[in-house]
């Protein structure tokens, strides 16, 4: 089953308007990474979060880390219409293994 | 430096038959993975290779298989191709070491297999 459930599916916002984006998932990780996939294309990494941190920024970014609530999630200030794509958590789901886990994803959509 | 290369971009096969899926990593990364990506199930991984040796699988049936060479490039083969197996197959590399769930992925474009 998917380590990672993101929330909502899909996303629809106005050019300027922060996007907010959940990611859930289910056993004991050492770190949380974001990436986003322009459509059909390869993923390019956004953001990664260690199990030891809590919040952590880049750019216009901002990744919230809960383990006892096994969730993240990724904050994008000031969207512009190049911002959108599908964003998806990845964990690395048992400890010890090069094994990533991604979430179904949010189709964020910036209307211009 | 050169990005992760994927080969062919675009493929198209028939039932039954079998199809073979190349991936170039970034120079110096040892470890690549395959993920298939499909609207309804999402990226799936497939297996993850580090130094020719396989580490991870996925739970995929073994018509699935996947190999790793000295120069870290990697194929991915698929045998008796069913309707199901369309799908963007993406390859990723990284360097493979240090702590677990480190490693951040660099992803090819993909290749996007249909089967009729």
């Amino acid at each position: 089953s998917q380590q990672g459930e993101e929330d909502p599916q899909a996303l629809s916002i106005q050019e300027g308007e922060n996007a907010t984006m959940n990611c859930s998932y289910k056993t004991s990780i050492n770190n949380l990474q974001w990436y986003r996939q322009n459509s059909g294309r390869g993923l390019v990494h956004l953001i990664l979060i260690r199990s030891n941190e809590r919040e952590k920024h880049s750019g216009r970014l901002r990744v919230t880390l809960d383990t006892s609530k096994k969730s993240s999630s990724l904050l994008i200030t000031a969207s512009r219409a190049a911002d959108t794509a599908s964003y998806f958590c990845a964990t690395d789901g048992t400890s010890g293994t090069y094994k990533y886990i991604f979430g179904t994803g949010t189709r964020l959509k910036v209307l211009a | 430096k050169a990005g992760v290369t994927q080969t062919p971009r675009y493929l198209i096969k028939t039932r039954g038959q079998q199809v073979t899926l190349s991936c170039s990593p970034i120079s110096g990364h040892r470890s690549v993975s395959w993920y298939q990506q499909t609207p309804g199930q999402g990226l799936q991984f497939l297996f993850e290779y580090f130094s020719e040796t396989q580490r991870n699988k996925g739970n995929f049936p073994g018509r699935f298989s996947g190999r790793q060479f000295s120069n870290s490039r990697s194929e991915m083969n698929v045998s008796t191709l069913e309707l199901g197996d369309s799908a963007l197959y993406l390859c990723a590399s990284s360097s493979g070491q240090g702590a677990s769930g480190a490693n951040v992925l660099t992803f090819g474009a993909g290749s996007r297999l249909t089967v009729l």
